[in-house]
């Protein structure tokens, strides 16, 4: 049962464009996202966060969007860079668990 | 230097034998979890402790046990019992279990049973 979905398994942006990845969850006791970043063999790393009672987050160049009403989320990267090229994992957590989606793997191309 | 350890990185093992991984924290969190990263999928949660000996299934327990007897460890055993135990193992710990908490991850155990 995946609460958490991300249905772009990959994403190629050309540097200095902008990426766009998405995310949708069914729980509507969900109400806290967060997006992180995973090298190769590396643990994932927190990226960016948001609160349900917020529809925009900005830190720096990210900015994570939610659509309460459309169960749907998302990461935009401004400019995109390729150090940024890496697998993104949106999760979503309500009172004492946390669930994840399957990740989408971005390359941003000099 | 504060963060999450995990050893080894990559361990191999025969079909039957019983394996520990290790995960050790000094971000004095109280929350620890352990996940399963399988090609394709999101991670799954394994076991979480929210304080020390105390800890909870996650969603796929069956053929993994674990221990919480220090706030800093939490190892996790992968028993012979479990059917596809090759996989990629993360540790991570929050500071408290509610939920609304970034959690840390460590560098992970590639966990090869042949």
């Amino acid at each position: 049962d995946q609460q958490v979905k991300q249905n772009s398994p990959s994403l190629s942006v050309q540097e200095g464009r902008i990426s766009i990845l998405n995310c949708d969850y069914t729980n509507s006791m969900f109400d806290y996202f967060l997006w992180y970043k995973k090298y190769p063999a590396e643990g994932p790393t927190f990226l960016i966060s948001i609160s349900s009672i917020k529809d925009k987050n900005e830190d720096g160049r990210f900015t994570v969007f939610l659509n309460k009403s459309a169960k749907h989320l998302s990461l935009h990267i401004v400019p995109s860079q390729p150090g940024d090229s890496a697998v993104y994992f949106c999760a979503a957590s309500g009172s004492n668990d946390m669930r994840f989606g399957a990740g989408t793997r971005l390359t941003v191309k000099p | 230097d504060g963060g999450i350890t995990q050893s080894p990185k990559y361990l191999f093992r025969k079909e039957g034998q019983n394996v520990t991984l290790s995960c050790e924290q000094n971000l004095n969190h109280d929350a620890m979890y352990w996940y399963r990263q399988d090609p394709g999928q999101g991670l799954r949660l394994i076991y979480y402790s929210q304080i020390v000996n105390d800890f909870q299934k996650g969603d796929i327990a069956e053929g993994y046990s674990v221990s919480r007897e220090k706030k800093e460890s939490f190892p996790l055993t992968v028993t012979s019992a479990q059917k596809n135990p090759t996989a990629f193992y993360l540790c991570a710990s929050s500071i408290t279990g509610t939920g609304h908490m970034e959690q840390y991850f460590g560098p992970g155990t590639r966990l090869t049973v042949t």
